[in-house]
């Protein structure tokens, strides 16, 4: 049982490019979150599903976007990368009945140069 | 947006002391409340959750206590231990669903041998 993983773990950047972080968790929850840290910002919502083929937006949607085809996995797209999307990203899961419940994976540090 | 203010934003204690730090939040809005403790790269680790009003919890040398009537929750760590370095984040559960989870910025915790 892996609980939340996240993939990549590093990641550098340059300003335009796109790319993909992929969450997957083993645990059968139906709710998934995405949140960046940033410093003295604490962790903030960027987007979540509340189920396969479901997303939402959050506090700062804005230069992501997501899917979730598997109720397994949560993808975090960049499609043109600024450097204030420099930060560290967080994906999470809960059960549907105990949404504060949060699981959370390691964390993947991306940096735009 | 909810306002969950935690405090001190950082904090020295010398090792073997006990200490204490707060959670701030409107009363109004609760429905749970989570403190997670987080290593720098690693994921937040989940400490409590808290749902009624005098809660009082306990694992190992932390406690936590609860008012929700006056919208605040106190994290205690007696005895502090180096391990115990961490950043200690409270999120307030409102209800309404994924999205009602909102995170202060943490408390800064160094134990200082």
């Amino acid at each position: 049982n892996a609980g939340v993983t996240q993939t990549p773990k590093f990641r550098v950047l340059k300003t335009g490019q796109s790319m993909t972080l992929l969450c997957a968790q083993d645990m059968n929850h139906e709710y998934m979150y995405w949140y960046r840290q940033d410093p003295g910002m604490g962790l903030r919502l960027i987007h979540y599903s509340v189920g396969e083929g479901t997303t939402a937006k959050g506090e700062v949607p804005d230069g992501y976007n997501v899917s979730r085809l598997k109720k397994q996995n949560f993808l975090l797209g960049l499609e043109s990368a600024a450097p204030s999307q420099t930060s560290v990203y967080f994906c999470a899961s809960s059960p549907r009945d105990r949404a504060y419940e949060q699981y959370f994976g390691p964390g993947t540090r991306l940096t735009v140069t | 947006i909810l306002n969950v203010e935690q405090s001190p934003q950082s904090l020295h204690v010398q090792e073997g002391d006990s200490t204490n730090f707060t959670c701030s939040f409107p009363s109004s809005n609760f429905y749970a409340l989570h403190w997670y403790r987080w290593e720098t790269a690693k994921s937040p680790e989940a400490l409590f959750v808290m749902t009624l009003n005098g809660d009082e919890k306990k694992k190992g040398r932390i406690s936590a206590t609860l008012n929700t009537k006056e919208g605040y929750s106190y994290l205690y760590i007696k005895g502090s231990q180096p391990e115990d370095s961490a950043t200690y984040l409270c999120a307030l559960y409102s209800g309404g669903g994924a999205d009602g989870l909102t995170f202060g910025k943490g408390t800064h915790l160094i134990i200082q041998p």
